[in-house]
């Protein structure tokens, strides 16, 4: 069974890091793209960002472009997104997906992230 | 504002058919495939169509997918109370390569 589950989130100031983490399993974590998508509170989707399945190549939203890393630990089977400079507008609940067969096959629970002072 | 268009509500009466539509551009629906994701209240988002019109696996046929050039329709049939949630279209941009895009999602009412 596919299984994603996310950790890391908090209230975090403005201006803040933090980093959240996704745990693989069920599946063979290095064959599959994976990205990061959020959704602030009573909003829709927004993807933030993928990864190859070696980590060669990223991908970001404008919004997030050169403060937040996406990045993946094939042998520890998890996925990880650094955020930096944050700011109130990346208030939302923050989803791991694996991407298959061109779409956003599963996900996990989500973990909230709050920006504020 | 979102990429792709959707109605932010639809709604119907249990037993009837609803469809939701989902409205793009070349650079986006008109050249990927379309996939469709049902969010429950407290939940997280769930695949229900890939590859424009197919289903996973335990996803009843109810639920159906189809695309005509930037667009794309979902339609559920035999409405059930338990089909009220949030519907999202996705797909990928293809100017900007392997980035992906979803609609503003349709809140789905059973009467």
């Amino acid at each position: 069974e596919v299984q994603l589950v996310e950790s890391g989130g908090g209230l975090v100031q403005p201006g803040g890091s933090l980093r959240l983490s996704c745990a693989a399993s069920g599946f063979t974590f290095s064959s599959y793209w994976m990205s990061w998508v959020r959704q602030a509170p009573g909003k829709g989707l927004e993807w933030v960002a993928n990864i190859k399945q070696d980590g060669s190549e990223k991908y970001y939203v404008d919004s997030v472009k050169g403060r937040f890393t996406i990045s993946r630990d094939n042998a520890k089977n998890s996925l990880y997104l650094q955020m930096n400079s944050l700011r109130a507008e990346d208030t939302a609940v923050y989803y791991c997906a694996r991407v298959g067969r061109l779409s956003f096959a599963y996900w996990g629970q989500g973990t909230l992230v709050t920006v504020s002072s | 504002q979102s990429v792709l268009t959707q109605p932010p509500s639809v709604s119907a009466a249990p037993g009837q058919k609803v469809t939701i539509s989902c409205s793009g551009s070349s650079s986006n629906i008109g050249n990927n495939y379309v996939s469709w994701y049902q969010q429950l209240p407290g939940t997280a988002p769930k695949l229900l169509i890939y590859e424009n019109n197919k289903r996973p696996s335990g996803i009843p046929d109810r639920f159906s997918g189809s695309k005509s050039g930037t667009s794309a329709t979902l339609g559920i049939t035999g409405l059930q109370t338990g089909d009220e949630a949030d519907y999202y279209c996705g797909t990928w941009d293809s100017s900007l390569s392997a980035r992906g895009v979803f609609g503003g999602g349709t809140k789905l009412t059973v009467l």
